[in-house]
């Protein structure tokens, strides 16, 4: 079975400084992706950022980057020059296989969340 | 492309009624996901569609729920007999086969609260 564990409840950042928010995971499959959505208060949950499990580079969309350890199985989210409007729900999510297909269909095990809030 | 919608938002009912929620998912995506989120909490996967089929239920599913996707379009979720453990938002999702990263699009959920 698939786990994933984000230990911070909450951060806190100053606005234009980077974060970092953590991720686990636990599986014992060899191929996998990883996700980080942003919930904001309205609800919606919104993709940010994907990194496969046989990818050798980390991904990176804009702010966001990923720190992927295979062999520590963690996937922390890193953003950059931190903005108010980033102050939202975080969650790290896994899907097994790193393209949606078998037996999975690709639905996603999600962790606790991290609640990031940026101060001006 | 209008994103994943759902309907209604808000819904308030009373333990013991019925509800039923729907999902219209982005128009060219044949794979359908419901997910329930409680507060303070991850989503939960539900169950799953690909096209009209239902290929996958989580044990969270009990007999109350029901899900259908007729035509492979939009799909509802049905909950009979609703106790107050069932108070939480359900999130849709969609999602293509040939997207990149084949990730999964939201809807805004439906937030349901049983008195």
């Amino acid at each position: 079975a698939q786990k994933i564990t984000q230990t911070q409840p909450g951060m806190f950042v100053q606005e234009k400084e980077a974060v970092t928010l953590d991720c686990t995971y636990d599986t014992s499959d060899q191929s996998y992706g990883l996700f980080w959505y942003k919930q904001p208060s309205s609800g919606e949950m919104i993709f940010l950022i994907y990194q496969g499990s046989y990818d050798e580079q980390n991904a990176t969309e804009g702010r966001y980057s990923l720190n992927f350890q295979k062999a520590r199985k963690s996937a922390n989210l890193v953003i950059s020059a931190s903005q108010l409007g980033d102050s939202a729900m975080y969650f790290c999510a896994m899907r097994e296989g790193q393209y949606a297909g078998g037996t999975s269909y690709g639905k996603l095990t999600f962790g606790q969340g991290t609640i990031l809030t940026v101060h001006p | 492309d209008t994103g994943v919608s759902q309907d209604p938002r808000h819904k308030i009912t009373k333990r013991g009624q019925n509800v039923t929620f729907r999902c219209d998912p982005i128009s060219e995506h044949n794979r359908l996901y419901w997910y329930r989120q409680t507060l303070g909490q991850g989503p939960e996967f539900l169950t799953y569609f690909q096209n009209e089929a239902q290929l996958e239920k989580s044990r969270l599913l009990s007999d109350r729920f029901s899900a259908e996707r007729p035509k492979g379009s939009f799909s509802t979720l049905e909950i009979q007999r609703t106790e107050q453990g069932d108070s939480a938002m359900y999130l849709c999702a969609s999602s293509s086969k040939a997207g990149v990263y084949n990730e999964q699009f939201f809807g805004p959920g439906t937030r349901l609260t049983v008195l």
